[in-house]
């Protein structure tokens, strides 16, 4: 499985756009990139997935490079809801990996008022 | 509608008891289940996976271990806790459908503290 680096901590401004990089050097062909969230006492939520270019949903958008190498998540206009922690994660169900997922420590984003 | 139930919430046991944590899946079948665990400050470690009935593999060494003995239950056990065995233990489910990385549903976890 592919290794993520990505900041330990981010702070905002609420109504800002906040945008949280993640760089996987070592992504295979058939490696899909899936942002999750984390709030204090629960369980990770699915946020994005996507495997290359752009995608966009209620919540966020993911841009991913051409080489793949790193993928960003963007979160507009944030609001102190939006305050939890954010894992990247690289992988792919098929194969050996029989849908493991890898969680760092992801990125603690705070939204201030 | 698919739910995950996990219990109990919370936890406090002494050093060397045992552990019974149970995790239920319902609206699903053949789901694949996972078990992790959060130390305070830390990321989720996965501990045990499991694509099917009596099938776990383990992804750490430790004094911990699971179980499923029905379709959509999963147990995890100690025989003795120790006190590097806090932490919040979060159960998850997942479609077993190839493809894409598939979207894991979480628990509401459980709180355990070692004394």
């Amino acid at each position: 499985l592919a290794k993520t680096t990505q900041p330990i901590s981010m702070d905002s401004y609420e109504g800002q756009e906040v945008n949280i990089t993640c760089s996987h050097n070592n992504i295979a062909t058939n490696d899909y990139i899936t942002w999750y969230q984390q709030f204090p006492s629960q369980g990770p939520r699915f946020i994005i997935q996507g495997y290359k270019t752009k995608v966009t949903n209620e919540v966020a958008s993911l841009f991913i490079p051409a080489d793949r190498k790193s993928s960003t998540l963007s979160l507009p206009r944030v609001s102190l809801s939006d305050t939890a922690v954010y894992y990247c994660l690289v992988g792919d169900t098929r194969g050996s990996t029989l849908g493991r997922l890898y969680f760092g420590r992801g990125t603690q984003l705070t939204v201030w008022p | 509608s698919q739910t995950i139930h996990q219990w109990p919430a919370t936890l406090v046991q002494p050093v060397g008891s045992p552990l019974s944590l149970e995790c239920t899946v319902e609206g699903t079948s053949n789901p694949n289940l996972y078990w992790y665990r959060q130390a305070a400050g830390r990321g989720l470690q996965l501990l045990f996976y499991s694509v099917g009935i009596g099938q776990i593999s383990s992804e750490v060494p430790q004094n911990l271990s699971a179980s499923r003995p029905q379709d959509r239950q999963f147990i995890l056990s100690s025989k003795k806790l120790l006190l590097s065995d806090s932490g919040f233990y979060l159960c998850a489910w997942s479609r077993t459908i190839s493809g894409s990385m598939n979207e894991q549903f979480f628990g509401p976890g459980t709180r355990l503290t070692v004394l």
